[in-house]
């Protein structure tokens, strides 16, 4: 059984200040890996998508992938109270596998 | 929402009835899947189509089926809704290419009560 696992939080954090999630998979053929954010009554977004080890930056967004320890994380600089949202992380070993999400952390930026 | 409408929005049906959720995209994605979201459990895959006519059971697939005729559609029925099946029912779209697997863009959702 695939499995990815998320802290469910809530994970507070200050306006301001960076925001770590962090997300674990248990298929080590894991080629995909996405991050997504839902906010309340609304619809997964894709944030980002990563696939090789190491960062990747997209403006206040990083995502960083471990292969080896089966991590991958999203920071989020300069949090702000608009990032407040439940981030879904999604994992799937190839083109043609299904993608399997995490039960999501619950983010909230305190102003 | 990447051209993917669902219908209904909102539906309220009774134990027992057959139920039919549409899902109709504008973008040509070969990729078509059915997920439902409930409270602590997250997202779980219903069914997926990887062409017309094609079609495969994800996780949580007992009491759905799925039909798919034309690219741009693709429809899921609960053949006899129970109050178990009362949920957030998402499709989701996706563009295979290269190796690696494609991001899913989602339609905005059905919210289904079964009484």
């Amino acid at each position: 059984q695939k499995e990815v696992e998320q802290n469910s939080g809530p994970l507070s954090v200050p306006e301001g200040a960076i925001a770590s999630l962090n997300c674990t998979y248990s298929d080590r053929g894991s080629q995909s890996f996405f991050w997504y954010r839902q906010y309340s009554g609304k619809s997964p977004e894709l944030i980002m998508s990563i696939y090789s080890n190491g960062d990747k930056e997209d403006g206040r967004f990083t995502a960083q992938l471990n292969k080896a320890s089966q991590y991958v994380s999203l920071l989020i600089r300069d949090s702000q109270p608009s990032d407040s949202a439940t981030y879904l992380c999604a994992v799937s070993a190839n083109r043609d596998d299904k993608i399997i999400f995490g039960k999501g952390t619950r983010l909230h930026i305190l102003p | 929402d990447a051209g993917i409408t669902q219908s209904p929005r909102h539906k309220v049906t009774e134990t027992g009835t057959p139920v039919t959720l549409r899902c109709h995209q504008t973008e040509n994605h070969r990729y078509m899947y059915w997920y439902r979201q409930d409270p602590g459990h997250g997202l779980r895959l219903i069914h997926y189509s990887y062409g017309v006519k094609d079609t495969d059971k994800g996780e949580v697939s007992d009491g759905y089926s799925v039909s798919r005729s034309k690219t741009e559609d693709f429809l899921l029925t609960l053949e006899s809704a129970t109050s178990s099946q009362t949920s957030v029912y998402f499709c989701a779209i996706s563009d295979p290419r290269g190796q690696g697997n494609s991001p899913l863009h989602f339609g905005n959702g059905t919210r289904l009560t079964v009484t």
